[in-house]
Parts: C-alpha cells; sequence; structure tokens
C-alpha cells in the first residue's frame, strides 16, 4: 500500500506561471517532508523540506505547504522556469532511517 | 568533494549472472542506502546501512544482498540477476539518523536479458 502518492504522474506549465506539484500521505506520525528534483540520467537532488510543526517553508522561488489535517503537502513553484523541467518526488520520514518516497510527477515547463 | 559515487553507470546481465554494484560517499556520512527505480513505482528501498558493520532490509529485498565494506563504501550483490531486476539503481547517503537529507549518486542502469 503506497503511503506517499503522488497522483498527478506529469504536469505541463508555461514558463513564468506557478506550477503546482501535490503529494498525500496516509500516516498522521509522519513528522518531515522533503521534495527531491530529478533530471533524467542524474541522481535525485534535495530541493526543500518542511518539518510538521510548520505549515509552510520558502526557499527562493519554491514553497512547500503542509496540511497537517488533510495529510497533504504541496510544493509551488513561482515563476516556473524551462530548467525546472524535471521529475519531482515528495518523500516522508517516519522518524526513522529511513525516507519513503512517492511514485514522482514530471513537470514540464514550456516556453 | 565528488560526493557519492557509482560504478558502473551501465551493465548488461544475462539471467544468472551475477554482479556486484559499488557505491562509496566522501562526506563522511553514517547511513548509506540502496533505492530501485522502476517507471510508475517511485524509488523503493532495497538495503540500508545505519553504521559501519550494520545492514537492514528495506521494501525491496529479495534478491539482492549487501556488504557495508567500511564507512565510505556499501556495495550492492546480484547473486543471480533476474529480468525483474532490470531497473535503475541508487546510491544515497545521510549524515544522521532521522531527518538528514539524502545525497544521491548518479546511478547504475541495469539491463537483465
Amino acid at each position: 500500500d503506497q503511503q506517499v502518492k503522488q497522483n498527478s504522474p506529469s504536469l505541463s506549465v508555461q514558463e513564468g506561471r506557478i506550477s503546482i506539484l501535490n503529494c498525500d500521505y496516509t500516516n498522521s506520525m509522519f513528522d518531515y517532508f522533503l521534495w527531491y528534483k530529478k533530471y533524467p540520467a542524474e541522481g535525485p537532488t534535495f530541493l526543500i523540506s518542511i518539518s510538521s510543526i510548520k505549515d509552510k517553508n520558502e526557499d527562493g522561488r519554491f514553497t512547500v505547504f503542509l496540511n497537517k489535517s488533510a495529510k497533504h503537502l504541496s510544493l509551488h513553484i513561482v515563476p516556473s522556469q524551462p530548467g525546472d523541467s524535471a521529475v519531482y518526488f515528495c518523500a516522508a520520514n517516519p522518524n526513522t532511517d529511513k525516507l519513503i518516497f512517492g511514485t514522482g510527477t514530471r513537470l514540464q515547463v514550456f516556453p | 568533494n565528488a560526493g557519492v559515487t557509482q560504478t558502473p553507470k551501465f551493465q548488461v546481465l544475462k539471467t544468472g549472472q551475477s554482479m556486484t554494484l559499488q557505491c562509496a560517499q566522501d562526506m563522511n556520512h553514517n547511513s548509506m542506502y540502496w533505492y530501485r527505480q522502476d517507471p510508475g513505482m517511485g524509488l523503493r528501498l532495497i538495503y540500508y546501512s545505519a553504521s559501519e558493520g550494520t545492514t537492514d532490509k528495506g521494501e525491496v529485498p529479495n534478491g539482492y544482498n549487501v556488504s557495508r565494506l567500511n564507512k565510505r563504501e556499501f556495495s550492492l550483490r546480484l547473486e543471480s540477476a533476474a529480468p525483474s531486476q532490470t531497473s535503475v539503481y541508487f546510491c544515497a547517503s545521510s549524515e544522521t539518523r532521522g531527518f538528514g537529507e539524502q545525497f544521491f549518486g548518479p546511478g547504475t542502469r541495469l539491463t537483465v536479458l
């Protein structure tokens, strides 16, 4: 059973607009969440994270929002750039050594 | 700093052959991980090592073995490769238990015929 779900396999956004990537989780004990970005033929790289004691974390163009009651988080990219085209993975940390990853959303930003 | 390195980058095996995927990190991290990535499945944990000398199974350990050779190196072995093991394999490391972000290597693309 998938504990971390990214229900949109792909998203296409025009350059300059906002990209919103969504992630849902099932376990209310998850207390730390991360977003990773992956380009083709490369390993994932860490993008941004959020602790369950917060509901928002910003880093430049990237903002992650956490809604604990809905067990939902989202990544906002504003403004979107062609270089943001990649696969984005949401991950949850259940306070162990391990991360649980979602299936990923492929973002394409077109001019 | 090379970060996390993996060898080889590509490999083609025949069913039943064995091979070892190598991983090394130069960040003095305690924890190391092996994942596989398949289309539509995300990243699934095969094995991990919380510290030198310890290893534990992840979500999909069947058909694999690991060795934490020292603090830097963590290898993944396929004893008898099967077509179901065709995948992209990533090694990762992290500094601390729990919250620490994981740093990934570039991956090994393995095809089993």
